[in-house]
């Protein structure tokens, strides 16, 4: 089983829409959860955080399910400018510090 | 938040020959690392670099095909040894500016091609 798995799209989707990513993780000792946003030849860049009880910003919500090892990101009224692919991290064997390890990514594309 | 630059942005290279990546922060970190990404593929790490230790290496990477710098604590430098085509990637400096995992901030990348 990949360490971060995710659906890798595309998702073509309309402006406005709703749009929900997942993301599964297989090592359950992991203890911090992020999603970054990659742009076309760009690094990548944090989006936000995960926490246990969820959390939202602004038209981004994340959520965490620790029993089930899964992470979700919806985002609400999809603009032209979230298009680019989400990577869905967790920290590395044992939480040790620093070790990120990264899903190959969900390409998002918003189209008018 | 910090700010990262790195040198080269890209290199086309030729077989055999080795490459010097510099990664240069804006602030003073503990904690700086090296990732490759490669075409269609997740970022993976390369090493950990701790300034005044040697470079913690990921099970597939080796210190003699990917021998790591930390002078101090705005700088890195990743080598790409005997390169081969194979090499071809990005690859990505980035650093944990508070050393408490809540983020990391990546510099803007060096893409590489081996011909």
């Amino acid at each position: 089983r990949k360490e971060v798995e995710q659906d890798p799209g595309p998702f073509n989707v309309p402006e406005g829409a709703t749009v929900a990513f997942n993301c599964t993780y297989s090592n359950s000792a992991s203890q911090s959860f992020f999603w970054y946003r990659q742009d076309c030849r760009k690094e990548p860049k944090l989006l936000m955080s995960v926490y246990s009880s969820g959390n939202e910003d602004g038209r981004f919500t994340a959520q965490l399910n620790r029993a089930s090892q899964y992470i979700s990101l919806l985002i609400r009224d999809s603009k032209l400018s979230d298009s680019a692919t989400y990577l869905c991290v967790v920290n590395g064997p044992g939480g040790s510090q620093g070790n990120l390890i990264f899903g190959k990514g969900t390409k998002l594309s918003v189209k008018p | 938040s910090a700010v990262i630059s790195q040198k080269p942005s890209r290199d086309i290279c030729q077989r055999g020959t080795s490459l010097t990546i510099q990664c240069q922060v804006d602030s003073q970190v503990t904690m700086m690392f090296w990732y490759r990404q490669q075409p269609g593929q997740s970022l993976t790490l390369i090493a950990t670099a701790n300034q005044g230790s040697e470079a913690t290496y990921e099970s597939g990477f080796v210190i003699d095909k990917f021998p790591i710098s930390r002078p101090n604590l705005t700088f890195s430098t990743l080598t790409v040894s005997n390169m081969s085509p194979e090499d071809s990637s990005i690859y990505l400096c980035s650093v944990d500016p508070t050393g408490r995992q809540e983020t990391q901030y990546f510099g803007p990348g060096t893409r590489l091609l081996v011909l």
